[in-house]
């Protein structure tokens, strides 16, 4: 069936450190969300991506879509404490409406 | 505006008994899509709802598991003769029409637990 496979699914970054997730979709995507849940609360809609190419930045977080809009990564530059929480992508299948969840990756700064 | 409701927050039911998940979407929105997230994993897609029809539930378990989103009122999620392993946390999401695809807000889950 349609995928969105999501990793790594644990990272563990010292503070001040940079943390990266990449997902991968077997089939094109019409779009692609991120979401961040922070531990014991809820996803939170961070970003749309829907052009082929597409960066989109948010202060300290880079959001891509690949040229086949099939791939898609979120790079966060210097963690910060509340940078922590589960990311995960969510891609918009093409071929049809349904939105299709990665497993997240959980960011994890040691202490 | 009011962000997406649910209640109860949290839900203990005994094994066998039945549990009423309730979700009300934000201001506008005509969407509304149920999740399961089991600990320490990802969220699971049960069901996709607009106003008086269930348009995908494909992530829904075929027994015991039930949707609705009537013309008045919550969407309601209705799980029967509950077992252990139903215990998880339950999202409710809602997004604004006209097209399906948009940014998904989520409330702040139901937590269940069968004992």
């Amino acid at each position: 069936g349609q995928q969105v496979m999501q990793i790594p699914q644990y990272q563990h970054v010292q503070e001040g450190e940079d943390f990266t997730t990449y997902c991968n979709s077997s089939t094109t995507l019409s779009n692609i969300q991120w979401y961040k849940q922070r531990p014991g609360g809820h996803p939170v809609f961070l970003i749309q991506l829907v052009k082929s190419g597409e960066v989109k930045k948010q202060k300290r977080l880079t959001f891509q879509f690949g040229e086949a809009k099939k791939n898609s990564s979120l790079h966060i530059t210097a963690t910060q404490t509340t940078d922590v929480g589960t990311y995960f992508c969510a891609g918009l299948m093409d071929s049809n409406y349904q939105l299709i969840w990665g497993a997240g990756t959980k960011l994890i700064i040691k202490p | 505006n009011a962000g997406v409701m649910q209640n109860p927050r949290h839900l203990v039911r005994r094994r066998g008994q039945e549990a009423r998940l309730r979700c009300s979407p934000m201001k506008g929105h005509s969407h509304v899509y149920w999740y399961r997230q089991l600990p320490e994993e990802g969220l699971k897609f049960m069901v996709y709802l607009q106003k008086e029809n269930i348009i995908d539930e494909s992530g829904m378990p075929k027994e015991r598991f039930s949707a609705e989103f009537p013309k008045e009122g919550p969407s309601i999620l209705r799980i029967q003769q509950v077992v252990r392993g139903d215990s998880a946390a339950y999202f409710c999401a809602s997004s604004p029409p006209p097209d399906y695809g948009g940014e998904q807000y989520f409330g702040p889950g139901t937590r269940l637990t069968v004992t």
